[in-house]
């Protein structure tokens, strides 16, 4: 079965300390992998969508990246109100989508 | 331009009641799915509706159905409802061009006591 895997499942970072998020899939085919930001009691934020390995995406301060079986979301100099769950999400073949756990984000100014 | 919305924003229903959620779209947008996000979980997913036909359907039981009506709005009904269906219910909008990248509405939190 399609499967997505995010770590790790929290992540506190001092203000302008950079670090990355990892998204490991397993899939039998991908349509497309999703990056999702979520605030406390909101629905998902739509960040990017990446279609291929080696396709990279980027929006201020993230920087998304995607291989056979890993998608990064690299965040530079993090500011508090980066703080929030990002959720990565699949979308096979079948057009099924599959979603992880999330990472929980806290930026400490 | 108004976003995805849901009604109502909070539910409180007992168990093997049936309940009503509903969701309009982001203007210009014509599909809609449904997903149901337990407490610490990732959204998992429900189904998909196009030209008021359900197009997808994830791993989820009869109890839950949907409708898409022609101004391509959607609700989704569960019946018999169970302790374990309580939890966020969140509806996505997608154009049918470009289906797969979906605008998420705030929600409905269903509580079954």
């Amino acid at each position: 079965e399609d499967q997505v895997t995010q770590s790790p499942e929290a992540l506190r970072l001092q203000e302008g300390e950079s670090s990355s998020l990892n998204c490991s899939y397993t899939v039998s085919g991908l349509r497309g992998l999703f990056w999702y930001r979520q605030d406390p009691g909101k629905g998902p934020e739509f960040l990017f969508t990446l279609y291929s390995a080696g396709e990279e995406k980027e929006k201020e301060r993230l920087k998304a990246t995607l291989t056979k079986k890993e998608s990064f979301l690299h965040i530079t100099a993090p500011k508090p109100e980066d703080s929030a769950t990002y959720l990565c999400a699949l979308l096979d073949t079948g057009n099924q989508f599959y979603f992880g756990t999330g990472t929980s984000l806290t930026v400490i100014p | 331009d108004a976003g995805v919305t849901q009604s109502p924003t909070h539910l409180i229903k007992t168990r093997g009641q049936q309940v009503t959620l509903r969701c309009s779209p982001k203007s210009g947008h014509d599909t809609v799915s449904w997903y149901q996000q337990a407490l610490g979980q990732g959204p998992q997913f429900i189904f998909q509706y196009y030209e008021e036909e359900e197009r997808q359907r994830g791993n989820f039981p009869d109890r839950f159905s949907g409708h898409q009506f022609p101004n391509y709005s959607s609700e989704l009904n569960v019946n018999a409802l169970l302790l374990g269906d309580s939890a966020l219910y969140l509806c996505a909008s997608s154009s049918g061009t470009e289906w797969e990248t979906q605008y998420f509405g705030p929600g409905t939190r269903l509580l079954v006591l």
